[in-house]
């Protein structure tokens, strides 16, 4: 079975400047999440879809980042403007059932913010 | 706040001997505890789940303990290898929510040295 695609794999930007992030979970998975992690912190959960809703977004910094997952396949991530501490990678995991199930990671997003 | 907490961020050992990896939590009961492996520039990979009423499992040379007096968790690998080299992430579920929300601590990195 095809694992959690992301991309791009590596994006440089400017602070200030917008960028999108994609990604594809494993078929059939009906729970979608993004994560942020800093270098040598775990990753922090910022949204998490069930399907094409919203369950949890309490972590997300809405003014800046922004996730939509349309016909709760494909799942994209925002962030406008971006910041100097938004530089991290950008992780998108998918499970088959939301609590106490193993999360199936994709290869992440580099984000570098100059 | 619920924490997932793992105060080791390096461990080095000799190959053959056996790795024992720490994680403690606080100010929450988690109902389970999953671990992950990170290897540089990929996502997590799943490796145990243990539950809080399991006091042990065990997969091939991977061993996992839930110590819930102590609020800790201990991962073993047995007869380490060069090949077990990676960082392993513990992470707990929200205990107050039943979304799936994970928090990770941030890794403790294992190398394993000839």
């Amino acid at each position: 079975e095809a694992g959690v695609a992301q991309s791009p794999r590596y994006k440089i930007i400017e602070k200030r400047q917008s960028v999108a992030f994609w990604c594809n979970p494993i078929s059939g998975h009906a729970t979608l999440y993004w994560y942020q992690q800093i270098l040598g912190q775990g990753p922090k959960l910022l949204i998490q879809f069930q399907n094409n809703g919203v369950v949890d977004d309490s972590q997300l910094p809405k003014d800046r980042f922004s996730a939509e997952r349309l016909k709760g396949v494909d799942s994209t991530l925002k962030i406008q403007p971006a910041k100097l501490e938004d530089s991290a990678v950008y992780l998108c995991a998918s499970s088959s059932a939301s609590g106490g199930y193993e999360q199936y990671f994709g290869p992440g997003t580099r984000l570098t913010v100059t | 706040s619920q924490k997932i907490e793992q105060n080791s961020e390096a461990l080095n050992i000799q190959e053959g001997k056996t790795a024992t990896l720490t994680c403690n939590y606080t100010n929450y009961s988690p109902a389970y505890l999953q671990w992950y492996r990170q290897d540089p520039g990929r996502g997590p990979v799943f490796l145990l789940l243990i539950r809080e009423n399991e006091k042990e499992k065990r997969k091939e040379r991977l061993k996992v303990t839930f110590d819930t007096t102590l609020k800790q968790s201990l991962f073993h690998i047995t007869a380490s290898q060069p090949a077990d080299s990676a960082t392993y992430l513990c992470a707990g579920p929200d205990r107050g929510s039943t979304l799936g929300r994970l928090y990770f601590g941030r890794g403790t990195q294992l190398t394993v040295w000839p």
